[in-house]
């Protein structure tokens, strides 16, 4: 089963206005954190936003906010105000703290199959 | 302030050779990993660190070699390239492995295996 599920390959937005990026996932360690990267044209990849399991309130960094429904184990991405600077690839990533055989905390981050943003002008 | 580097940015191999992709951190970071990258599959794990002379398989670790003999370094080697690892490779870190610490990534290589 796929753990970080990225259900829309692309979407577009209209300059200036707000676009939801979809992430729901799959753990059943109690902690565990949500992180979102943006990977413009040019390849690097950038960290935007984190959400810890145990947090009460909603991340929020800039025009960046996480819309994180623990029950529904979602963890969404909000961009107000889009910029055409924000096309780019998005991806939705989990870290579990876990233990392998051993008992060593490996802490492993997996990420979903990314949505591709497209601000139009 | 380099943070993460990974050498090359480009390469072109030829089925059944090898080489070693580097990756080099500078933040005293225990945590280092190696993600391939492909299209509609996201980031894949393949080889991961906790530390010096600790090493564990990824999601994807099959025709690859890792070793970690110092903080800094986590090497990827690929020990007979096959037209499958066609990708872009992904070297990041963390300061530790708590789920609340983020990755630093290098900046990726783009392997091509004809």
């Amino acid at each position: 089963a796929q753990k970080i599920t990225q259900t829309q390959p692309g979407m577009f937005v209209q300059e200036k206005e707000a676009v939801t990026l979809d992430c729901t996932y799959d753990t059943s360690d109690p902690s565990y954190g949500l992180f979102w990267y943006k990977q413009p044209s040019s390849g690097e990849m950038i960290f935007l936003i984190y959400q810890g399991s145990y947090d009460q309130q909603n991340a929020t960094e800039g025009r960046y906010s996480l819309n994180f429904q623990k029950a529904r184990k979602s963890a969404n991405l909000v961009i107000s105000a889009s910029q055409l600077g924000d096309s780019a690839m998005y991806f939705c990533a989990m870290r579990e703290a876990g233990a392998n055989a051993g008992g060593t905390s490996y802490g492993k981050l997996t990420f979903g199959q990314g949505t591709i943003l497209t601000v139009h002008p | 302030n380099a943070g993460v580097t990974q050498t090359p940015k480009f390469q072109v191999l030829k089925t059944g050779q090898s080489m070693t992709l580097q990756c080099a951190q500078d933040m005293n970071h225990e945590y280092m990993s190696w993600y391939r990258q492909d299209p509609g599959m996201g980031l894949r794990l393949i080889h991961y660190s906790v530390g010096a002379g600790i090493t564990d398989q990824g999601e994807v670790p099959n025709g690859y070699n890792v070793s970690r003999s110092t903080t800094e370094d986590f090497p990827l080697r690929l020990l007979s390239a096959a037209p499958s690892q066609t990708s872009v490779y992904f070297c990041a870190s963390s300061p530790g492995t708590g789920v609340f610490e983020k990755l630093f990534f290098g900046s990726g290589t783009q392997l091509s295996v004809l």
